[in-house]
C-alpha cells in the first residue's frame, strides 16, 4: 500500500523559513517523479515543484524559484521543501504527491494527507 | 484566473449525467495528457483520469474523460450525492516548464 506522510509544518513568521518532509512507503521511491501541491484556505490546487525519480531534475512555478527548494533522499525515501522567504500568501496546506511518471510531473496518484502551512506574525 | 479554464460550479441531478469542461491551449492541453482530480472538502485530491481517458484501479466505468484540441471533458454518469465534490483539469505545460490546475470546479448533486 502507498504511503506518504508529511510533516513540518506549522506556523512561522514572514521571512521566516520551514522545512517540510514527506515520507512515502510502499512502492520504489526513486522509480518516480515526485510533486508538492498547495492549496491555500478556500482555493484551488496550486502545484508548487516537481523532481525527478533521480533527483536530478527539478521543476518551479515561477513565483517561488528562487525561494523553494525540492529535493531528495532516496536511500531514505523522504521527499522535501525547504521554503525561504516566506510570505503571508504562501499560507495552505502542502500535499506531496507522487507521480505516475519519472521525469517530471505528468499526473499525481498518489497524495498525503497534507501539512499545514501558516506565514503569520 | 488559471491557464486552465473551469466553469466555477454546476449542479445535476441524482442519476443523471455531469460534463465538466477545461478549457487551455497549445502549449499545455494542446501538446500533453490530460488528468482529472477529486477532492471532497477536507480531504486529499484523488486522480479519477489520466492520459485523457484512462482510469485508475477503483474508478467506477461511469467516470470518463476526453480530449479534443485544446479543451478536455470530465464526464460522470448516474450521479449520486457522493460524487459532490471539486473536480480539477491538470496538465504540464510546455511554455512555462511548470504543471497546470485548473480552477476547479464544485460539482453539487440535488
Amino acid at each position: 500500500e502507498v504511503q506518504l506522510l508529511e510533516s513540518g509544518g506549522g506556523l512561522v513568521q514572514p521571512g521566516g523559513s520551514l522545512r517540510l518532509s514527506c515520507a512515502a512507503a510502499g512502492f520504489t521511491f526513486g522509480s518516480y517523479a515526485m510533486s508538492w501541491v498547495r492549496q491555500a484556505p478556500g482555493k484551488g490546487l496550486e502545484w508548487v515543484s516537481a523532481i525527478s525519480g533521480s533527483g536530478g531534475s527539478t521543476y518551479y512555478v515561477g513565483s517561488m524559484k528562487g525561494r523553494f527548494t525540492i529535493s531528495r533522499d532516496n536511500s531514505k525515501s523522504t521527499l522535501y521543501l525547504q521554503m525561504d522567504s516566506l510570505r503571508a500568501e504562501d499560507t495552505a496546506v502542502y500535499y506531496c504527491a507522487k507521480d505516475r511518471g519519472y521525469n517530471y510531473a505528468t499526473d499525481f496518484d498518489f497524495w498525503g494527507q497534507g501539512t499545514l502551512v501558516t506565514v503569520s506574525s | 484566473q488559471s491557464v486552465l479554464a473551469q466553469p466555477p460550479s454546476m449542479s445535476a441531478a441524482p442519476g443523471q449525467k455531469a460534463t465538466i469542461s477545461c478549457s487551455g491551449g497549445n502549449s499545455n492541453i494542446g501538446n500533453n495528457f490530460v488528468s482529472w482530480y477529486q477532492q471532497v472538502p477536507g480531504t486529499a485530491p484523488k486522480l479519477l483520469i489520466y492520459d485523457n481517458n484512462k482510469r485508475p484501479s477503483g474508478i467506477p466505468d461511469r467516470v470518463s474523460g476526453s480530449k479534443s484540441g485544446t479543451s478536455a471533458t470530465l464526464g460522470i454518469t448516474g450521479l449520486q450525492t457522493g460524487d459532490e465534490a471539486d473536480y480539477y483539469c491538470g496538465t504540464w505545460d510546455d511554455s512555462v516548464s511548470a504543471f497546470l490546475f485548473g480552477g476547479g470546479t464544485k460539482l453539487t448533486v440535488l
